[in-house]
């Protein structure tokens, strides 16, 4: 079975610096899909970005961009230039691209962790 | 309007009692998911539905019971609640099970068992 790890359970970041969080995850597969999700204190689960298996390219999507290691099986997320509102708690998700088999299309989740920013 | 919205937002409940959870969404996404969030444990899958009458466990079913009559509805009932199933619920859905296709997520339900 996949599993994901972030093992940092909270992390501070100064507004304007760079944090970067980390996450390693465990599978025998192949292809398969990485997220980062974004929860704020409103508890909505918002995608901040995704990166597929196959593909060599880090992901980047504005100030947020990632470090895939598909060899080590980490996937850490880089934010620059940090804001007040990136405040919250941040999740990594495994999704295996098999469609086929138990627990079609689920996400597999880490445990988060909490970045506050100060000011 | 269009997403996907989850009713109560809120609940409390006794020991015993049933309570379903609501989840609508308005894409006509095949796929949906029931995750609960807990302290310490992230998101878990309870169930999830391939399409309307298609559902099956995920890694945390036990004292739960869905149904998907309609493509757009996936309630989550809890037969006979116990404490333990004090949580936030989160519905999900999307497109298809495979490939990188984005999980939409509802608003959360915070569920309190007394």
């Amino acid at each position: 079975a996949q599993t994901v790890t972030q093992s940092q359970p909270e992390m501070s970041v100064q507004e304007a610096e760079t944090v970067t969080l980390s996450c390693t995850y465990d599978t025998s597969e192949s292809d398969y899909y990485l997220f980062w999700y974004k929860q704020p204190p409103s508890r909505q689960m918002i995608l901040v970005i995704r990166q597929e298996a196959y593909k060599q390219q880090n992901a980047t999507e504005n100030r947020f961009s990632v470090n895939f290691q598909k060899a080590a099986k980490s996937f850490s997320l880089k934010i620059s230039d940090s804001q007040l509102g990136d405040a919250a708690m941040y999740f990594c998700a495994y999704r295996s691209a098999r469609n086929y088999g138990g627990s079609q299309g689920n996400l597999i989740f880490g445990k988060g962790t909490k970045l506050s920013v100060k000011p | 309007d269009a997403g996907i919205t989850q009713s109560p937002r809120y609940k409390i409940t006794e020991t015993g009692r049933q309570v379903t959870l609501m989840c609508h969404q308005t894409w006509s996404h095949s796929y949906m998911f029931w995750y609960r969030q807990d302290l310490g444990h992230g998101l878990r899958l309870i169930y999830y539905s391939a399409a309307a009458d298609i559902t099956d466990k995920g890694e945390v079913p036990d004292g739960y019971v869905v149904s998907r009559s309609k493509t757009e509805n996936f309630p989550l009932t809890l037969e006979s609640a116990t404490r333990s199933q004090t949580s936030v619920y989160f519905c999900a859905s999307s497109e298809s099970a495979g490939g990188g296709r984005t999980q939409y997520f509802g608003p959360g339900t915070r569920l309190t068992v007394l």
